[in-house]
């Protein structure tokens, strides 16, 4: 089955350090992988969209400069937060679509960030 | 527009009874509509979905309805168990432009025994 690993599930870091989070796909080949985040009592913001062999599309208020986001090949994506601080916290997804068609995103488990 | 509203944003249940969550969508074009049930601390899990060419869905005590006219989906979970107790969040996507999901905001669900 499709399954989504995502590494690390928790990181703690200092206000204006930066968090690099990573996301593997299994048993699929990820064509477009999806950087959600969830803030504290909030749903799930899109932060950007990246599809292999395209241009990463960010969502208003989120900026290549403060999460750069590489999609190297069909299984592997991988985001950063840059000088994170405390209004970064949250949990952060990985969603991942594969070739076979539709649109069912798998979910990995989460990098949850927490700034102190 | 592209907002997905979802209500209640807390569902208190007898367990055994039915609980029903609702959610309204904007964008016409959305055409795929999943379920996501997320446990305290965990990722969130794809329960449930219907497509734009269905009107309902049944898995088990899991049915959701499609009103594409109306643009509005719903989750119902019949015969609820304290196991039930979680957040539950649905979502719109369409096939256009780049499968975007947009959330609703979710409903924690309390099922009491």
């Amino acid at each position: 089955g499709a399954l989504v690993y995502q590494y690390p599930r928790r990181t703690i870091c200092k206000s204006g350090t930066s968090m690099r989070m990573e996301c593997q796909a299994v048993g699929f080949q990820a064509t477009s992988v999806a950087w959600y985040r969830q803030s504290p009592q909030k749903t799930f913001e899109l932060i950007a969209l990246s599809t292999v062999n395209s241009a990463i599309k960010y969502e208003q208020n989120f900026t290549q400069e403060k999460f750069p986001i590489s999609h190297p090949n069909l299984s592997f994506s991988s985001m950063t937060v840059l000088n994170a601080y405390l209004e970064d916290r949250g949990l952060y997804l990985c969603g991942a679509r594969g070739t076979g068609g539709g649109n069912t995103l798998y979910f990995g488990e989460g990098s949850r960030l927490i700034v102190v | 527009g592209e907002q997905v509203e979802q209500l209640p944003s807390i569902l208190r249940v007898q367990e055994g009874s039915s609980a029903s969550i609702n959610c309204s969508y904007e964008d016409s074009a959305s055409n795929y509509f999943p379920w996501y049930k997320q446990e305290p601390g965990e990722n969130p899990k794809l329960i449930i979905d219907i497509r734009s060419n269905m009107e309902r869905k049944q898995i088990q005590e899991l049915i959701v309805l499609l009103d594409k006219k109306a643009k509005r989906f719903s989750l119902h979970i019949t015969d609820t168990q304290p196991g039930d107790s979680a957040m539950y969040f649905c979502a719109a996507s369409s096939y256009t432009g780049n499968y975007k999901y947009v959330f609703g905001a979710g409903t924690r669900l309390k099922v009491i025994a």
